[in-house]
């Protein structure tokens, strides 16, 4: 059973170009999370979607940033004219259905995105 | 200011020897996890504890969480390179599920 899955590991940008990055969470999940850890810095919530749906997106910056969980396919965070403070690991999350209570979150292994 | 502050921030020793690193916060919380990074990776899940005085053990690692549930700590025995990591504590929010995140104890444990 593969874990989740986030694709490129290494994606390097110029100021102004568009950054995709790709997730596909485990079998059987269908609860996604993305998070931004900056260096020396802890991971911070961006957006959490379920399939089709955005149910909080509290965490992304309002500008440039947009993230989606399509029917079929990985989920897609994207970022629109990119500049320097972008440059981040972006984590991707996935849980299963949520049955009460805390809910355990499995991390993929990120896509470093480095603006030159 | 972090609602969950981690210390120390970095803490580098030799082989063998214990260690303790510590999670902090003035609020109080339904439970709280703590994860290992890997240089390169993603967050792995080690323990949640849930009651307040709560001890649970990972081999010759040692979770505890706070009587008021407020802090936590993680003891390591005996500790080896292969423990070397980035070691992260977080909380849920009452939404249950953002998690809020520590910014981390980097440790290497030397040979």
């Amino acid at each position: 059973n593969a874990g989740v899955m986030q694709n490129p590991r290494h994606l390097v940008r110029r100021r102004g170009q568009e950054a995709r990055l790709r997730c596909s969470p485990m079998k059987g999940h269908s609860h996604v999370y993305w998070y931004r850890q900056l260096p020396e810095e802890g991971l911070k919530f961006m957006v959490y979607l379920q399939k089709e749906n955005i149910i909080d997106e509290s965490g992304m910056p309002k500008e440039r940033f947009s993230a989606e969980f399509p029917k079929e396919g990985p989920s897609i965070l994207r970022i629109q004219q990119v500049v320097r403070g972008d440059s981040a690991a972006y984590f991707c999350a996935s849980s299963p259905i949520q049955r009460g209570g805390y809910n355990e979150q499995f991390f993929g292994p990120g896509t470093r995105l480095t603006v030159l | 200011t972090q609602l969950l502050e981690q210390s120390p921030q970095f803490l580098s020793i030799q082989e063998g020897e214990n260690l303790t690193v510590y999670c902090n916060s003035s609020s109080v919380f339904s439970s709280l996890q703590w994860y290992r990074q890997e240089p390169g990776e993603g967050p792995v899940l080690l323990v949640t504890v849930v009651t307040g005085g709560e001890v649970k053990k990972l081999k010759r690692l040692t979770f505890q969480f706070g009587d008021a549930r407020k802090d936590s700590s993680l003891h390591i025995t005996a500790a080896q390179p292969g423990d070397t990591g980035l070691y992260l504590c977080a909380v849920l929010m009452d939404s249950n599920y953002q998690l809020i995140w520590g910014a981390g104890t980097k440790l290497i444990i030397k040979p």
